[in-house]
């Protein structure tokens, strides 16, 4: 079985600044790895996942993560955060094994909440 | 536009009461699945199905019931024998490959009262 643990449950910072929001898994067999964000009363959008390959991963709005198989971990980075970040980010895991029907299945965090101060 | 329809946004309902949560997809995709959401909990597997007419329990489906008798619908029943059914709830669905990614439903946010 598989677990994802996000260590800060809110991150506050102000505008402009840099950011990590930290993601760690366990698993005992190999995973894909995703971020995903929600912004309030909206359901989730994924922001990017690691399926194989590179390790560093990039979103198309400036955020980045980077697998590390040795730390089992995918933390979440901006260089320069806007306002319009404000969001909670999830973490979440699938198994790479192909199990019968339930290939695909997400295990989540609980969640980082970034908030973005001027 | 494809997507994930949802509705309604706000259910209100009596303890006690059964209450269905709709749930469409036109993205012709096999897999759809329900989460609940609860503050500081994350999302959590309720059931899933990743054909038509079948259908799995996730991690707490004590308390719902599914169907998925069309690939484009998957409606969740919140029976009165769920004991803590206020929460907000998220529809996804994906192809079946396991590196496929789930797209999500705007949520619907039921209260009991």
């Amino acid at each position: 079985a598989q677990s994802v643990t996000q260590l800060d449950s809110q991150v506050p910072v102000f505008e402009e600044a840099p950011v990590e929001l930290r993601c760690n898994y366990s698993s005992s067999v190999s995973v894909y790895l995703f971020w995903y964000v929600q912004y309030p009363n909206q359901g989730l959008q994924l922001l990017l996942k690691y399926l194989s390959g590179s390790t560093l991963v990039e979103s198309i709005n400036g955020f980045e993560a980077e697998f590390n198989k040795s730390q089992t971990s995918f933390h979440l980075r901006k260089p320069s955060v806007h306002i319009s970040d404000t969001a909670e980010y999830f973490c979440a895991v699938s198994d790479q094994r192909n199990y019968g029907g339930s290939q695909g299945n997400l295990i989540f965090g609980k969640g980082t909440k970034l908030s973005v101060k001027p | 536009d494809g997507g994930i329809t949802q509705s309604p946004k706000y259910l209100f309902r009596k303890e006690g009461q059964n209450v269905t949560l709709s749930c469409e997809q036109n993205l012709n995709h096999d897999a759809m699945y329900w989460y609940r959401q609860d503050p500081g909990q994350g999302l959590r597997l309720i059931y899933y199905s990743q054909i038509v007419n079948d259908f799995q329990k996730g991690d707490i489906a004590e308390g719902y019931s599914v169907s998925r008798e069309k690939k484009e619908s998957f409606p969740l029943t919140v029976t009165s024998a769920q004991k803590n059914p206020t929460a907000f709830y998220l529809c996804a669905s994906s192809h079946r490959g396991k590196t496929d990614t789930q797209y999500f439903g705007p949520g619907t946010r039921l209260t009991v009262l």
